[in-house]
């Protein structure tokens, strides 16, 4: 089993609605990062929590450290929001990644 | 704000020859990270320098892969000698991090690397 795992794998949704993509990891952290890579490659650091709740724009991030979960929340998604989002936690000195998910949103 | 250089952006080159990939972190930053992408494997991390001290290299494949940070503003990734199995896309992060510590990171463009 994976230490970081992420779900879904792949989402397409409409735009406009609410996208919520999980993260749950199975180590002791210091902290979890999200990720956003573009089909051109180039990644993007969008978060980094180590508790609590994060936002910037329409993107919200959660972490709940009890359950070792967090979710990627955005809102009024857009098409531009098409990407891979990955997530990644921290782990003494080793960082560990999830799979990713790859969101599309149709016009 | 220049962000993390990498160069070169891609780099083809024949099985057993050397391969040097070179990062620019970001000024004042004071921990660089290396990371691999394959599809099969996803992103790994293969070594991470704080104040240009190897931290941590538990994540470099094998022996033929070193890496070195000679000074706060430049590191090299080198593969001697490679391997098609090799072939990835290669990123350089930054971050203003102390040693253990959290903050976001900086991703360079990445190197896309193909041995044939």
């Amino acid at each position: 089993k994976n230490e970081v795992e992420q779900s879904p794998q792949n989402l397409t949704a409409q735009e406009g609605e609410f996208i919520t993509i999980n993260c749950s990891y199975s180590v002791g952290i210091s902290a979890l990062h999200w990720l956003q890579q573009h089909p051109g490659g180039g990644i993007v650091s969008l978060f980094m929590l180590s508790s609590g709740k994060k936002k910037h724009g329409r993107l919200i991030a959660t972490i709940n450290i009890q359950e070792k979960h967090s979710s990627l929340h955005i809102t009024a998604s857009h098409p531009r929001d098409s990407a891979v989002y990955i997530c990644a936690v921290r782990s003494g000195y080793k960082i560990i990644f999830g799979k990713g998910t790859r969101l599309h949103i149709l016009p | 704000d220049a962000g993390v250089i990498q160069s070169p952006r891609h780099e083809v080159t024949e099985m057993g020859q050397e391969v040097t990939l070179r990062c620019k972190p970001i000024s004042g930053h004071n921990s660089l990270f290396w990371y691999r992408q394959t599809m099969m494997r996803g992103l790994e991390l293969l070594i991470y320098f704080n104040n240009n001290v190897p931290i941590d290299d538990s994540g470099m494949p094998e022996d033929r892969f070193s890496a070195k940070m000679p000074n706060a503003s430049f590191s090299t990734l080198k593969i001697q000698p490679s391997e098609p199995r090799d072939s990835a896309v290669y990123f350089c992060a930054s971050s203003p991090a102390q040693t253990g510590g959290n903050q976001p990171q900086h991703f360079g463009d990445g190197t896309r690397l193909s041995i044939l």
